[in-house]
């Protein structure tokens, strides 16, 4: 199956610093997706982005699909940000019109963000 | 902005009792997953649904789980006889287009404690 490796797999900062998180996967994909776990434990959705670039406040995100990797970047880090963002990716079979959809899941980055 | 519910957030169980996680859906998606996560751990596949049948499961999708769309809105993961791995969270996942834009949608997830 498809592989997913994030770097670094922990990154400690000071609020207000920058940070650029990596994504590389083994094998085209169809769908990328970014998320961050807070300390509850929800998987909140910050980016669908196979490819391209997009911008949300202080995040961005930027896939480069033909070679195989996605970055996150966080600007001006907050506490808040803490917690584990995960990348997760999925290649969809066209068999017989049904998309399977299976996401597999990298490592995650464990991001803590001091005062 | 339409949403994935679960319930119960947290499920504590006698090991060997049977557990049905729920899960509702956001209401126009077509395609359902369940994913489970062990502490600590990645988030993994477990099984996705589509027009009331399995597409894909994975290795970890035994005759121990069974999944079910027994009404028009709900989507139930069963675990017959839980073990003490069984401990995990457990999220629900929904997406509403064919191939292209395949955005999943997460719950808040279950935490089931297998004592």
């Amino acid at each position: 199956g498809i592989q997913v490796e994030q770097s670094p797999p922990d990154l400690i900062l000071q609020e207000g610093a920058n940070s650029t998180l990596r994504c590389n996967f083994s094998d085209s994909v169809n769908n990328l997706q970014w998320f961050h776990q807070n300390p509850w434990g929800q998987l909140i959705n910050l980016f669908y982005i196979p490819s391209g670039t997009k911008q949300n406040g202080r995040l961005s995100a930027t896939t480069v699909a033909t070679e195989r990797y996605s970055l996150l970047y966080i600007s001006s880090s907050q506490t808040t940000d803490s917690g584990v963002y995960f990348c997760a990716v999925d290649r969809i079979f066209n068999a017989g019109g049904t998309s399977y959809g299976k996401l597999t899941f990298g490592q995650g980055t464990i991001l803590t963000v001091h005062p | 902005e339409p949403e994935v519910t679960q319930t119960p957030s947290h499920q504590v169980t006698q090991m060997g009792q049977e557990v049905i996680l729920r899960c509702v859906p956001i209401s126009n998606h077509l395609y359902f997953y369940w994913y489970r996560q062990i502490l600590g751990q990645k988030v993994e596949f477990l099984v996705s649904f589509y027009n009331n049948e399995i597409s894909e499961k994975s290795e970890i999708f035994d005759d121990q789980f069974s999944v079910e769309r027994p009404d028009g809105s709900n989507f139930t993961l069963k675990i017959r006889s839980t073990k003490l791995e069984d401990s995990a969270m457990y999220f629900c996942a929904s997406s509403g287009q064919f191939l292209a834009k395949n955005i999943q949608y997460f719950g808040a997830g279950t935490r089931l404690s297998v004592l």
